[in-house]
């Protein structure tokens, strides 16, 4: 198994772009995805496979890898985009599901 | 969409056995997808705990693994998670979730796309 690594928090002003990070040893050969998760809420696919967006997501959500850094682009934020979001991979073998730590969005 | 339902006992006495049911209403766990667990502590983040195939094939949480039991009921139409000998730190709301797996281009692909909205479980006497 191996680690999955965010920044605890990331701050931005309504309409300008948040880049959260997730780095891991694994992820230049394991997809990656995102989860948005609001308050009381369960958490909500945003990215799947390193850059596809599942239907009914914003445009302004997007995703790129490069090496072992995945990164989540919220592009024109939003006030409604204050969140958690979590990165998720899995292991080489696809058995076990692996989770970053989180990192709590602040749209200021 | 499908939609899924977690239930439960909200509250387990420490070292007893904690079980929820996850409902599929309308549809049938059979087929393409995979299904799964996760929980997350108060204030903490996300721990998956095992997922299963409707094939009865299980995938388990290293750290939880000698815990932990997900099963299909029969009818197919619900799974079930069983995990022994609780204390205080598995107090969590647990979501039961729908799972896609495979593999294309060398890699496989490992993921949550539906969420059920999750049970608060309570380990305390």
């Amino acid at each position: 198994s191996y680690e999955l690594t965010q920044p605890p928090s990331v701050s931005v002003s309504p309409g300008q772009t948040a880049r959260i990070t997730c780095f891991g040893d694994a992820l230049p050969n394991q997809y990656a995805y995102w989860y948005q998760q609001k308050p009381g809420q369960a958490p909500a696919l945003v990215i799947y496979k390193d850059i596809e967006r599942p239907s009914g997501i914003p445009e302004r959500f997007s995703g790129s890898s490069s090496g072992t850094t995945v990164t989540l682009t919220i592009s024109g934020v939003q006030a409604e985009d204050e969140a958690d979001y979590y990165c998720q991979s899995a292991d080489t073998i696809g058995t076990s599901v692996i989770f970053g730590g989180g990192t709590k969005l602040t749209v200021l | 969409q499908v939609q899924l339902q977690e239930s439960g006992p909200g509250l387990v006495k420490p070292s007893e056995t904690l079980s929820l049911t996850c409902g599929v209403p309308g549809s049938s766990i059979s087929g393409y997808y995979y299904w799964g667990w996760i929980r997350q502590p108060p204030g903490k983040g996300l721990e998956w705990i095992g997922t299963i195939y409707h094939d009865g094939s299980t995938y388990y949480n290293p750290s939880l693994k000698s815990r932990v039991t997900i099963s299909v009921d029969t009818s197919k139409t619900r799974f079930s998670l069983r995990l022994s000998s609780v204390t205080a730190a598995d107090t969590a709301v647990y979501y039961c979730a729908r799972l896609v797996r495979g593999y294309t281009y060398g890699r496989y692909y490992y993921y949550m796309d539906v969420w059920g909205e999750g049970t608060t479980v309570t380990v305390s006497s």
